[in-house]
């Protein structure tokens, strides 16, 4: 198995810009998940998803902040538009019902 | 509600000795425990997981962690550090309901000195 694939791996971009991140999960988990990782404020859990339906989307830090999965293979995050304290490295992860959450190796952004 | 506490967000230990990271839960039900590590620019990745079976779990690389009910605790330890073992590592808490939220601990780094 593949793993968690996520795109782009890193990402710079200039304040007031679009981003969005993408993520792959494993074949078969039912639950993705979207986390935010900085030094400050440690990682975070944005939203997840269960059968493709947003279950929790209260980590969403505010409405530049927009997630999807329009199928079971294929979640996007995005934000619009983006700040530079959005500056972050944002992981996806996919978990079967056994509860193990297998992350993505995370996307480093950088907003100028 | 579920919570958990990871107690020292830095230890430092030399290598071959003991490692022990401290990880406290709360959870209105039997819960589910993790430990992750996470290596410098890598994703999380499950080191070891309890789920109401041997209160002793065994792990990768040589850790295993020990569910206490009574103490509501679940620490990591590793018998010989390694400097391979230089990273971040987190307790987390579930409920088992399938794949739901999960809550992370703050993370503790760990390091290893030669």
């Amino acid at each position: 198995d593949a793993g968690v694939i996520q795109s782009p791996r890193h990402e710079v971009t200039e304040m007031g810009q679009e981003v969005t991140l993408r993520c792959k999960p494993i074949s078969g988990h039912n639950s993705l998940f979207w986390y935010r990782q900085t030094m400050m404020r440690g990682l975070e859990l944005l939203i997840y998803f269960n059968n493709n339906v947003p279950i929790d989307d209260s980590g969403m830090p505010e409405d530049r902040f927009s997630a999807k999965m329009p199928n079971a293979s294929f979640s996007t995050l995005k934000i619009q538009p983006s700040e530079p304290r959005d500056s972050a490295v944002y992981f996806c992860a996919s978990s079967d019902d056994t509860d193990t959450q297998y992350f993505g190796p995370g996307t480093r952004l950088t907003v100028l | 509600a579920q919570s958990v506490t990871q107690l020292g967000s830095h230890v430092s230990v030399s290598e071959g000795a003991l490692v022990l990271l401290r990880c406290n839960y709360s959870s209105s039900v039997p819960p589910y425990l993790f430990w992750y590590v996470q290596y410098p620019n890598q994703g999380l990745q499950l080191l070891l997981k309890y789920t109401s079976a041997a209160t002793l779990v065994k792990g990768i690389n040589g850790f295993e962690a020990e569910f206490k009910k009574s103490e509501t605790s679940f620490h990591l330890t590793k018998p010989s550090a390694h400097m391979s073992d230089a990273a971040e590592y987190f307790c987390a808490v579930s409920d088992g309901g399938g794949g739901f939220k999960t809550i992370f601990g703050a993370g503790t780094r760990l390091f290893v000195k030669a």
